[in-house]
């Protein structure tokens, strides 16, 4: 079955503690990205990346990093988390063929950070 | 660049009534728009997308959108709103510029269903 599994569902942690997002995909897809959500905000995208080895900051990239040493990982790394991180997260994924192409979403990240 | 507003936060209906969800979007070149519903606890998945072949889109669930480029418009209806409708509905449209083909979502809108 085509998915994007995200690891954990739930996570609570304090502040300055890192922690890492786990993120995979099974269709091969080249582009991965990171949203954060946020009631009234609607997703803000945090990062995005086009291929292996290719990632790009999208608009609340702060406090935030990412890798993508692998075509169907791309984790997402709070170095030093802090209570204006907590939100649900997503990640997603799509080919690059064509410009129509659908997200495939994760079903999300509840981070909290106490 | 490009971005999407929806108006209205939350919008509720009475089970069978016409459901319209209204989103306009901003673009110097005709767009890619989407909309997506995120079920309670769940990721969003595409409900339909309009990509100039046809202005009336039709998706999934009974749910459909007409392009009209004279509004800038791209609103979703459904003639009857089912108690499986309750969700959030998003917005988006294909950023052209620097973001390589980014979706730029809007703030969403969300759908209460009244029995």
């Amino acid at each position: 079955e085509a998915q994007v599994t995200q690891n954990p569902r739930y996570l609570i942690t304090v502040t300055g503690k890192k922690l890492t997002v786990t993120c995979s995909q099974n269709m091969n897809h080249e582009y991965m990205s990171w949203y954060r959500q946020d009631p009234g905000l609607g997703l803000r995208q945090i990062y995005y990346s086009m291929n292996v080895e290719v990632t790009d900051k999208g608009d609340v990239p702060e406090g935030y990093k990412v890798s993508r040493k692998e075509k169907r990982n791309f984790p997402l790394i709070l170095e030093s988390p802090s209570p204006n991180q907590t939100s649900l997260y997503f990640c997603a994924s799509r080919t690059r063929a064509r410009m129509d192409e659908k997200l495939f979403f994760g079903s999300g990240t509840q981070l909290s950070v106490l | 660049a490009q971005s999407v507003t929806q108006l209205g936060s939350h919008v509720s209906v009475s089970e069978g009534a016409l459901v319209l969800l209204r989103c306009n979007y901003s673009s110097s070149v005709p767009p890619y728009l989407f909309w997506y519903v995120q079920y309670p606890n769940q990721g969003l998945q595409l409900l339909l997308k309009y990509t100039s072949a046809a202005t009336l889109v039709k998706g999934i669930n009974g749910f459909e959108a007409e392009f009209k480029k004279s509004e800038t418009s791209f609103h979703l209806t459904k003639p009857s709103a089912h108690m499986s409708d309750a969700a959030e509905y998003f917005c988006a449209v294909r950023d052209y510029g620097g973001s390589q083909g980014n979706l730029i979502f809007g703030k969403g809108t969300k759908l209460s269903v009244k029995p």
